[in-house]
């Protein structure tokens, strides 16, 4: 069955330090795959996204994700992070035409920024 | 360009209320869905509106859980009686058909309180 495990339920780190949020997926294709984040108050914003061709994506808000097949991941990372970036963070799989319209979420990430 | 817009942002209500969501999807955006996160689980799939049909409700828990589209446009969830176990926050999304696979555009939610 299709899933996505999120290993980290919460991540502290430093203002201005790197981040590296990490995320598995089971998936009997080539996924469709993407990042959502949710701060406080807020929606569900798409962050990136990866169909196919080059493995490294760039998002907004100066994240980017690497798709490695080889491990079933799909990370997202930030060279530096701001106090913005304190919210919770999805990783997910799908749409496609075997899961039909489905996304497949993870139990996310909760991000903490230390100041 | 409006976004997805759900009301109310939060309710409280008690066991055994009826309580209605409404989901307000992008102009012109045929396909709509909802999905929800109970406290410490996975955001899931509940169903997939195309126009005013409903093209998938395999994610639906039961039968005190009603969806409607009449006329294609808004989308209402109505939870009838509400249980605890109904507490969480119910998201709605909107895709127009050609770009289902690039993400769903996600409203800011419904937080529902049974007590």
């Amino acid at each position: 069955a299709q899933s996505v495990t999120q290993p980290d339920i919460h991540i502290t780190v430093s203002e201005g330090a790197s981040l590296e949020l990490r995320c598995n997926y089971s998936y009997g294709a080539t996924p469709y795959l993407f990042w959502y984040v949710q701060s406080p108050g807020q929606g569900l914003q798409l962050l990136l996204k990866y169909f196919s061709g080059d493995t490294l994506v760039q998002g907004i808000k100066g994240f980017e994700a690497e798709f490695k097949r080889s491990q079933s991941s799909f990370n997202l990372r930030k060279p530096s992070v701001h106090w913005s970036d304190a919210a919770e963070y999805f990783c997910a799989v799908g749409p496609s035409a075997f899961l039909r319209d489905k996304i497949i979420f993870g139990k996310g990430t909760r991000l903490h920024i230390l100041p | 360009e409006a976004g997805v817009t759900q009301f109310p942002s939060h309710s409280v209500i008690e066991k055994g209320q009826t309580v209605t969501l409404r989901c307000d999807p992008i102009s012109g955006h045929d396909n709509l869905y909802w999905y929800r996160r109970v406290m410490g689980k996975e955001i899931k799939f509940l169903l997939h509106f195309v126009k005013e049909s409903k093209q998938d409700e395999s994610g639906m828990p039961n039968n005190r859980f009603l969806a409607e589209r009449t006329g294609g446009t808004y989308s209402t969830l109505k939870v009838q009686p509400a249980e605890l176990e109904d507490s969480g926050v119910y998201f709605c999304a909107s895709s127009q058909e050609v770009s289902r696979v690039h993400g769903y555009t996600f409203g800011s939610g419904t937080r529902l309180t049974v007590v």
